[in-house]
């Protein structure tokens, strides 16, 4: 069954750098989304990403975030000048269109910021 | 805004049935979803529910949809080890938004 990657698996970053998250969606999806889940919270969404353009973006994703689709393949989350609250698990997801498809989740990347 | 409760936890003895539930607040939410984490794992898309529907079943699994209280419920037939995991609801967030609104999950805990 197709699945979506993410790569690494787990990334530890000094306070302060950037860092980019990646991810191989299903490959006929066309919706794209990053969600973090902070340890002990709820999963929460970030951002959507449709048509080479952001479809929609929650108070969390500021200017200190940005996603890419820069080939056919990957979708990317940067993270510019990292903090120490940034550390959390970050899972992609895709969709079929329409919008409210199920949405399918890759195994995520556990971020430490130290 | 929206927001999706569950408890915590829930013990069941191994071949018993198993009942999660949850509660939402977003009444024009158009599918909702039961996700399985296991350790160190992704989610993992277990089955969903249109808004239209009372009832979904899937092989051991069975959905239930009461629009009226707003409460989903998934049940696990004949619990296996293999069941053990955090069990997340979750629904479309109202007004035609993209993202998900995740309730904390549920910690299945099987006992042999």
């Amino acid at each position: 069954e197709p699945e979506v990657t993410q790569t690494p698996s787990h990334q530890v970053t000094q306070m302060g750098q950037e860092v980019i998250l990646r991810c191989v969606p299903i490959s006929n999806h066309l919706y794209f989304y990053w969600y973090r889940q902070i340890l002990g919270q709820k999963v929460e969404f970030l951002v959507s990403f449709y048509n080479n353009e952001i479809s929609e973006k929650s108070e969390i994703f500021d200017d200190q975030f940005s996603v890419e689709r820069p080939d056919g393949s990957n979708f990317t989350l940067k993270i510019r000048s990292t903090k120490l609250e940034d550390s959390a698990m970050y899972f992609c997801a895709s969709s079929l269109p329409p919008k409210d498809q199920p949405q399918h989740f890759g195994d995520g990347t556990r971020l430490s910021i130290l | 805004g929206e927001d999706v409760e569950q408890s915590l936890f829930l013990s069941v003895r191994e071949g018993d049935s198993s009942v999660i539930n949850c509660t939402y607040t977003d009444s024009s939410s158009t599918y909702l979803y039961w996700y399985k984490q296991e350790p160190g794992a992704g989610l993992q898309l277990l089955t969903y529910i249109f808004s239209n529907m009372d009832m979904k079943q899937d092989q051991r699994l069975t959905v239930l949809l009461n629009k009226k209280d707003k409460h989903l419920s998934l049940r696990i037939a004949d619990t296996q080890t293999g069941d053990s995991a955090i069990y997340f609801c979750a629904e479309t967030a109202g007004g035609g938004a993209d993202g998900l609104t995740f309730g904390k999950g549920t910690h299945l805990i099987i006992q042999p």
